[in-house]
């Protein structure tokens, strides 16, 4: 059974620019949540999507948006860049039935320069 | 509100027990256990729910005391593959239950084993 992929790995973007990351989740599972990482704030949740809607939302401004497909992949938008976007963006993978298992994909690292 | 964990950092020697523990101010639905090494994703350990169920897939104990929304991570006969970062993450209690994949997690404990 095939894990949780994120894509890019690595990414380097400018102050200002915009970026966009992909999570494909586990087969059948339709509920995809976003975390950002860093060594100062841990991990903290920025959203959760289950069926195309997003259900839960946390506290990051609103540069900071994502969507699911019909297929269950899900993307993570961040516009207008900043310094302090820079993090290890995670996305987790379960069915969304429930509080169930989640499982981790390797993430995207993103450096703003 | 960040559930607070503890201790921050453990050391041990292979074959030795250690406890780490996870509190919360706010009233639980499920904790999540995770293990993080470095520069790789967090791996699933455990989940604990209200009521005492538990789904785990490795050899590690836990468990979830509602009252005091207190979960401890039971890790024995610890074995150098048990090294890296411990996290739990918390479910708030909602109405209708789950709060719809929204892990709050601590700030982490830092394991390390040495043969």
């Amino acid at each position: 059974k095939a894990g949780v992929t994120q894509t890019p790995r690595y990414l380097i973007k400018t102050r200002g620019q915009q970026v966009t990351l992909s999570c494909s989740p586990i087969s059948g599972h339709r509920s995809v949540s976003w975390y950002q990482q860093t060594p100062g704030q841990g991990l903290q949740f920025l959203f959760e999507y289950f069926s195309e809607t997003q259900r839960n939302k946390g506290n990051f401004p609103g540069r900071f948006s994502g969507r699911q497909f019909s297929n269950s992949r899900s993307e993570m938008n961040v516009s207008t860049l900043e310094l302090g976007d820079s993090a290890l963006y995670l996305c987790a993978s379960s069915s969304g039935q429930g509080a169930t298992e989640a499982f981790f994909g390797q993430g995207t690292r993103l450096t703003v320069v | 509100q960040q559930p607070v964990q503890s201790p921050q950092a453990v050391i041990l020697r292979e074959g030795e027990d250690a406890v780490i523990n996870c509190s919360s101010s706010k009233a639980l639905y499920s904790v999540h256990w995770y293990r993080q090494k470095h520069g790789e994703a967090p791996v699933f350990l455990m989940i604990l729910l209200k009521g005492g169920e538990q789904k785990g897939h490795e050899k590690i104990s836990a468990s979830f005391n509602e009252k005091k929304q207190q979960s401890s991570l039971y890790l024995t006969a610890s074995q150098l593959s048990y090294s890296g970062t411990y996290f739990c993450g918390t479910e708030k209690r909602v109405s209708g239950g789950t709060s719809y994949g929204k892990l709050t997690f601590g700030q982490g404990t830092i394991l390390t084993v040495h043969p």
